[in-house]
């Protein structure tokens, strides 16, 4: 069956880095693109962008320039999210989704269980 | 970007009622609109595609309906476990972008 498990919760310094990983499994890894969405303390799901597992080309939505990269080790069915320079009001909770495209349309069918990532002094 | 409006933000609501849950669009998406299930601590599940089609395994007291701005999900004789969040997302437009979401509670 189609799974994402992602790596588990993360406490971080401010200025520091962190890196989440999501493995897949259950389907061909390099067929269907990968969404990283965020979730901060009781608020609602943002959009951070994706990356094409068949180039490795990623797409990042305004607001998570700069300080978020998104990788791929394909060898081992891996998406990943770097945060550097991490900053109190990157704590949040970080999925990864796979998308399924269908004519001028997407959606995520399947999900990561997320990973906490908390910043703190 | 496309701004989503959901209302209620939240809707109080008993085992057994029907309830709909609407969806409001800035800009016309066609029918690219998804609903999505949360629970507190877990990862959204995907309950509606294409503003009208059931996720594989998704009762079918949801259903969804709309088209263009104007979008709606329904939930017929509810269930303890349908008690979550639920959000939607236009995917016509990049970025896709969510609603604030709805909370359902007893």
């Amino acid at each position: 069956q189609v799974q994402l498990v992602q790596s588990g919760s993360e406490l971080k310094k401010p200025g520091a880095s962190v890196k989440v990983s999501c493995k897949a499994s259950g389907y061909s890894f390099t067929k269907f693109t990968i969404n990283w969405v965020r979730q901060a303390p009781g608020q609602g799901l943002e959009w951070m962008g994706w990356i094409s597992t068949d180039t490795g080309h990623p797409t990042y939505a305004p607001g998570f320039t700069g300080r978020f990269v998104f990788s791929l080790d394909s060898s081992v069915s891996t998406a990943y999210l770097q945060i550097i320079s991490l900053e109190a009001e990157d704590t949040a909770v970080y999925f990864c989704a796979r998308i399924y495209y269908y004519a001028s349309g997407s959606h995520s069918d399947y999900w990561g269980q997320g990973t906490l990532v908390t910043v703190s002094s | 970007d496309v701004q989503m409006t959901q209302s209620p933000s939240i809707l109080s609501a008993s085992v057994g009622d029907r309830v709909a849950i609407t969806c409001r669009a800035s800009q016309n998406v066609i029918e690219y609109l998804n609903w999505y299930q949360q629970k507190p601590g877990k990862a959204p599940r995907l309950l509606i595609y294409a503003a009208s089609n059931l996720q594989s395994g998704v009762p079918s007291r949801f259903s969804g309906s709309g088209f263009g701005t104007h979008f709606s999900l329904n939930i017929s004789g509810l269930q303890p476990e349908d008690f979550a969040s639920y959000f939607c997302q236009q995917s016509y437009s990049s970025p896709p972008t969510f609603g604030q979401g709805t909370r359902l509670e007893i």
